[in-house]
Formats: C-alpha cells, structure tokens, sequence
C-alpha cells in the first residue's frame, strides 16, 4: 500500500453509462494528478490539482470531469466514453507542485465496452 | 519540449545476473530524474533518482548512472531476482515542470 488508494480496481462500462473513480491519498499532500497509461505508451498527463485548484487540463476531453473536493480526495467522473478511453487510470501525488517524485496509486482498469 | 525514451521495450536476465536498463532524453536543460517499478495490477512504484550534478548514485541493489553529455540514464540492478520482474519507466523534468515519462521496458528474470 503506497499511501495513494484507488477505487475501483477494474471497471467495465458501456459507451451510456455514468461512473466514477475515486483516489485518496492520507500522505498530506498538496498536489494530486490523474494520468491515463495505454499499452505501448508513455503516461499521459490528464489533470492537476493543487490545494484543490485545477491548475492543469491537458487537453482532455469533456467526457472526463475531474473533482478534487478537499486535497485528499481527487474523483474522475466518466461519462459517454469509447472504447478507445479503455486504460489504467492512475492518481497520483505529491507534496506540492515542485516535484520530487510522485506516489502512484494502484489504478483503475477501465473497460469501455 | 521533453521527450524522454528507452531503447528497449523488454529484457530478459538469468536469475542471479545483474541488469541494465537504459534510457534516453531529449532536452540537456533536464536536471531531475527518477526511475519507477511497476509491477502487474499496480501502480509505478519509486526506485531512485538523481539529480543532474551527479554523474551515480547507489540504492540498495540498484544504481542510476547519468551522462548529460549523451543525455543517457541508465539503471544497474545487482543479482536480480524473481521480484524484479516488471515494467521499468524512467522519467524526467525541467525545474519545476511535470515529469515526462518514458514508454517502459519489461524485465524478466529467468529463474
């Protein structure tokens, strides 16, 4: 356990479907991350949090919402996905937003069916 | 921009035997790197890093050279055993920016 917890592991949904990821840490980090790793590819920035503010969208489709309601709680909430949106959706974080290394969580593998 | 590259994306070492890992970046401004594990099922764990006024740094089984001149990072694991076995990201950033990260290498350990 790394200190960065996600839920759920796996997740299958269909293209209409609405659902959520959940990624808490109990670190006392500041800054927390959303990355999108496909097979063969390196990871992919998504969205940054600092102190609860975003403070990065990179370029990221509408489809994806994030919510960080309090610096130990970061959401990604899915919806109208494609099947080429099926990843490992990992969080991460860090103490502030110099980094020095980030904690990664374990991930969501998402299915979009 | 970074990029940031490894030169194979899998390796297979006899059980016992050490293992080298070697990675490439692009931008010679970049002074901060990290290696990460990721095993199956979970998520990129930190190995070591390095800063770029150094040319080596040890860990426990584990060693991170750098060379700015060719702008290579290379990971030296010693008498690698079975839990070695996983994916190996190197990563890199420029000041405070985000880590960019490499595409990763598989280890096998052969037992």
């Amino acid at each position: 356990e790394t200190g960065v917890t996600q839920t759920p592991r796996h997740l299958v949904m269909g293209m209409t479907n609405k659902k959520s990821l959940k990624c808490e840490q109990h670190l006392g980090h500041n800054a927390m991350y959303w990355y999108k790793q496909s097979a063969k590819k390196p990871l992919e920035l998504m969205f940054v949090y600092s102190l609860e503010e975003r403070v990065e969208n990179n370029s990221v489709p509408s489809r994806f919402s994030p919510e960080c309601p309090n610096s130990s709680h970061l959401f990604l909430h899915l919806h109208t996905l494609q099947p080429e949106d099926s990843a490992l959706y990992l969080c991460a974080s860090s103490q502030d937003l110099v980094v020095n290394g980030y904690t990664f969580g374990s991930g969501t593998r998402l299915t979009v069916v | 921009g970074e990029s940031v590259g490894l030169h194979l994306p899998t390796l297979s070492v006899q059980e016992g035997d050490n293992s080298i890992i070697n990675c490439a970046y692009s931008n010679s401004a970049s002074d901060y790197f990290i290696w990460y594990k990721q095993e199956s099922g979970k998520g990129p764990q930190f190995i070591i890093d390095i800063r770029s006024n150094m040319d080596k740094r040890q860990g426990q089984r584990v060693t991170v050279l750098l060379n700015k001149t060719v702008k290579h990072l290379s990971l030296q694991i010693a008498a690698t055993q079975p839990g070695d076995s996983a994916v190996y990201f190197c990563a890199s950033n420029i000041g405070n920016e985000k880590l960019t990260f490499g595409t990763g290498t598989r280890l096998t350990i052969i037992p």
